[in-house]
């Protein structure tokens, strides 16, 4: 069985610019979840999708967003990037919120 | 104040010792979960708990509700467990995260 595949793997952007990031889910699971992971706050919940619908969302600001397809898989979108955007972004899909997640192995997003 | 505290922040040990890494939380949860981080950045879920004791292999993950409290134990440690453990809490709409704890196993 497939795991789950972000794309891409690195990402350089600089300040200002959006970015879009791809997450494909484990076949069958309709909640994908995104992370952002820096190491001054550590990991930290962005938002859960579920058939199409956010559901869940963490304490980020609006510049974060992202959709779900039919298919389930996921899309994140960052506008107007700012210096502190710089992470990996980690999208986990499961059976449902709160499930045992599965991770994907993350983007790298650098801001110049 | 964090709402998933994590203890030790590092920790060093021969092979073959018992560890032991600990998580405090201060949300009403429904469930917890222990994390592995390898360097390079891939998670891997190790347990889901909601009660009581799971075991995998060498790993064990107990919680206390009435305690808010988890830990989790690797007995016979090796140099292949060397990884960041995190702690999450979630809620019925919320993931929060422990700061991790970095794991060195010495040959």
């Amino acid at each position: 069985k497939a795991g789950v595949t972000q794309t891409p793997r690195y990402l350089i952007k600089t300040r200002g610019q959006q970015v879009t990031l791809s997450c494909s889910p484990i076949s069958g699971h309709r909640s994908v979840s995104w992370y952002q992971q820096t190491p001054g706050q550590g990991l930290q919940f962005l938002f859960e999708y579920f058939s199409e619908t956010q559901r869940n969302k963490g304490n980020f600001p609006g510049r974060f967003s992202g959709r779900q397809f039919s298919n389930s898989r996921s899309e994140m979108n960052v506008s107007t990037l700012e210096l502190g955007d710089s992470a990996l972004y980690l999208c986990a899909s499961s059976l449902g919120f709160g499930q045992p997640q599965h991770f994907g192995d993350g983007t790298r997003l650098s801001i110049l | 104040k964090n709402e998933v505290e994590q203890s030790p922040q590092n920790l060093t040990a021969q092979e073959g010792e018992f560890i032991t890494i600990n998580c405090s939380y201060s949300v009403g949860i429904s469930a917890l979960h222990w994390l592995q981080q390898h360097p390079g950045g891939g998670i891997v879920s190790l347990f889901m708990l909601s009660s009581g004791k799971k075991k995998h292999g060498r790993l064990i993950a107990t919680i206390n509700i009435q305690e808010k409290h988890s830990s989790l134990h690797i007995t016979a440690s090796h140099p292949r467990d060397s990884a960041v453990y995190i702690c999450a809490a979630t809620t019925g709409n919320q993931f929060y995260f422990g700061t991790g704890t970095s794991l060195t196993v010495i040959p």
